[in-house]
């Protein structure tokens, strides 16, 4: 299993600034996602973490609003670009390993947003 | 991937067997049905996957239909800790694949 870290743990934001969401995994991982989870919502994939190349976004999220970064096999950031309160939410980190076999998912615990 | 058809909301027991249903009519051969839960404010658990065998470990049990259309994610025992949503999710095999979450069941364990 894989232990995951998110830092800010929770944060609130004027409206119009960024706040940039940190993850680390205590082991190599080669997939990580990162997820947004709107108030009594299930969790909405936002883009895959690929190590040294761009993320892969979903439909509906953009480069510009969530720039993501993945330095190495175990840390990736995602920026919330010129909040407003609409991107109150919690964000989750994912990581997975890769196999032939089934492979399960872990995640962080969640950074609570909160945008005034 | 394959869409799971779940309950929005089940009750339980305290200390009763508490058995979460899902439906994926249209699972391929080559998914893995995957159950994971998310307690109020924490992230999502890993409970138990699997292909077409039934499975247990020590959080769970899954029992998947010889036709592997639908599944059942048994608690055996359950306890107030296990008040959660429950995700019932399906996927194919290897790495490089993302999840993709539903609506879940919401499972409310009574005393």
């Amino acid at each position: 299993s894989a232990v995951i870290s998110q830092k800010p743990s929770r944060d609130i934001c004027q409206r119009g600034t960024s706040l940039t969401i940190q993850c680390q995994v205590d082991s190599q991982v080669t997939m990580m996602f990162w997820y947004r989870q709107q108030p009594g919502q299930s969790l909405t994939l936002i883009a895959t973490a690929n190590q040294g190349s761009e993320a892969t976004y979903e439909s509906g999220f953009v480069i510009d609003k969530f720039p993501i970064s993945r330095p190495n096999l175990t840390f990736s950031t995602l920026t919330v670009s010129n909040m407003s309160p609409e991107d109150s939410s919690i964000y989750l980190c994912s990581a997975q390993g890769t196999g032939t076999g089934a492979t399960e998912a872990f995640f962080g615990q969640g950074t609570r947003l909160t945008v005034v | 991937d394959a869409k799971t058809t779940q309950p929005p909301s089940m009750d339980c027991a305290e200390g009763r067997a508490a058995n979460l249903p899902c439906n994926h009519s249209t699972i391929s051969g080559n998914e893995y049905v995957y159950w994971y839960r998310q307690i109020h404010s924490q992230g999502p658990q890993y409970i138990i996957h699997g292909l077409k065998n039934n499975e247990t470990n020590e959080m769970a049990s899954l029992i998947i239909t010889e036709d592997r259309k639908s599944s059942t994610l048994i608690l055996p025992h359950a306890t107030l800790r296990d008040t959660a949503v429950y995700y019932c999710i399906v996927r194919v095999s290897g790495g490089y694949q993302k999840v993709t979450f539903g609506t879940g069941t919401k499972l409310q364990v009574i005393p």
